[in-house]
């Protein structure tokens, strides 16, 4: 079964930059898989962020950015605020299936 | 103001069955493919099932096949989930997301409805 790896969890400094990945099991991960991102909040809906790789949603914050490295999806934030501490999941679209990252704890600290 | 709405979960017995619905609102739903996705307490988010924009086509993650079924009714502007042969391992909060895939991905979520089974 086809399997999406992210770092279980990162820190951050308030201001600071931090890159979360996200891995396919089954090789690099391309544009092909329209890689989106995900921020969740306890108690609350996940929140989309970043669709087909790096765009952006009119509400989703500057500070975000996605793309492609090394062969992973990945998530940048870039002066981080306190307000972003929260779980980020990515997720593959895997022809006509989905698939889920186990999600990064993020911790702004 | 664009919106989903889940409904209809409840504490069901092992090997019972539930109906989930998911209301849309201030968007033309029959354009969009849908999605269900499940999150069981204290765990990360699981792809449930997908349904095109027409309703002819539907794809299930394996261990919901032959289990559950997703439909949709355009005219009512709804999306279903039906759970049946239900386990302990299907307690999760279910979002419904409209999917817009390449051009969108899930863009829109619901606020969720929880189904627990227990005995």
């Amino acid at each position: 079964q086809t399997g999406v790896t992210q770092e279980p969890s990162l820190t951050v400094s308030p201001g600071g930059t931090v890159t979360l990945t996200c891995a396919s099991s089954t090789g690099a991960v391309t544009s092909g898989h329209h890689p989106i991102w995900l921020q969740q909040k306890p108690g609350q809906a996940p929140r989309a962020l970043i669709y087909s790789t790096s765009n952006k949603y009119s509400w989703t914050p500057a500070r975000f950015s996605g793309s492609l490295l090394g062969g992973k999806a990945a998530l940048t934030l870039s002066g981080v605020q306190p307000e972003d501490e929260a779980e980020y999941y990515c997720l593959l679209y895997y022809g006509d299936t989905r698939v889920f990252g186990g999600g990064t704890k993020l911790t702004v600290l | 103001e664009v919106q989903l709405v889940e409904s209809g979960g409840d504490l069901v017995q092992p090997g019972g069955s539930l109906r989930l619905s998911c209301a849309a609102s201030e968007f033309t739903f029959s354009n969009y493919w849908m999605t269900w996705v499940r999150q069981s307490p204290g765990k990360g988010l699981e792809w449930v099932a997908t349904i095109t924009a027409d309703g002819s086509v539907k794809f299930f993650e394996e261990s919901v096949k032959g289990r559950f079924t997703i439909s949709r009714d355009n005219d009512k502007r709804s999306l279903c989930l039906q759970m049946s042969s239900l386990r302990a391992e299907d307690t999760a909060i279910y979002y419904c997301a409209r999917d817009q895939g390449s051009w969108g991905g899930m863009d829109i979520w619901g606020r969720g409805t929880t189904v627990t089974v227990s005995s």
